[in-house]
């Protein structure tokens, strides 16, 4: 069965460092995939998106990249602050599938 | 304001017991989705609904119902039938029509049954 997971389900950074936050998918089919915070007690917010046809992509402060050969996707953020601190989800998709799948999650923690 | 709002924030429920959460948007969007969310794990997926009057189900559907019955609201059911029902509850729509599939997220519910 397909399944999106992350390397490692916390991270420790100072602030001002930058943050890699990884995730490995296994469905060779997803064409779409979405990153996203989420606060401690609250909904999961979108951050950053990017297709398939693309290796990487930029926001404010946030990239993220696409390796579709070994189908793994990375989240960079720059110049960490400590309102960065959360739990980030990679979710993938596919075309009209009509739902996302999401990995478990990587807290991230900013030390100031 | 948009958004998509559930409630209450923190229920509780004796063993036993079918409890309703409520999930409504204002957001105009087609596609309505139930997770469930326990302790330091990912999101799971109960069911969703692409469009009004149709619903499928998700990865944990067992012992969950819903409906879908207007545009803007998607109501989750847990029933007794549900053998471990404490959780965070996150509802979520998208509008994949427009090709971006973005879920925004309400707030939550947390479920706690005695």
């Amino acid at each position: 069965g397909e399944s999106v997971g992350l390397h490692l389900p916390t991270l420790s950074v100072q602030e001002g460092d930058n943050s890699i936050i990884n995730c490995a998918y296994s469905n060779s089919a997803s064409d779409y995939f979405i990153w996203y915070k989420q606060e401690s007690g609250k909904g999961p917010q979108f951050i950053i998106d990017i297709r398939s046809n693309m290796d990487k992509r930029q926001g404010q402060r946030v990239t993220v990249l696409l390796n579709k050969t070994v189908k793994h996707l990375s989240l960079q953020i720059a110049a960490t602050q400590p309102g960065d601190s959360a739990v980030y989800f990679c979710a993938e998709s596919r075309t009209n599938a009509g739902k996302s799948t999401f990995g478990d999650g990587t807290t991230l923690t900013v030390k100031p | 304001d948009g958004g998509i709002t559930q409630s209450p924030k923190y229920l509780f429920r004796k063993e036993g017991q079918n409890v309703t959460l409520s999930c409504e948007q204002n957001l105009n969007h087609d596609a309505m989705y139930w997770y469930r969310q326990d302790p330091g794990q990912g999101l799971r997926l109960i069911y969703y609904s692409q469009i009004v009057n149709d619903f499928q189900k998700g990865d944990i559907a067992e012992g969950y119902s819903v409906s879908r019955e207007k545009k803007e609201s998607f109501p989750l059911t847990v029933t007794s039938a549900q053998k471990n029902p404490t959780a965070f509850y996150l509802c979520a729509s998208s509008n994949p029509g427009t090709g971006i599939d973005e879920q925004f997220f309400g707030p939550g519910t947390r479920l706690t049954v005695l």
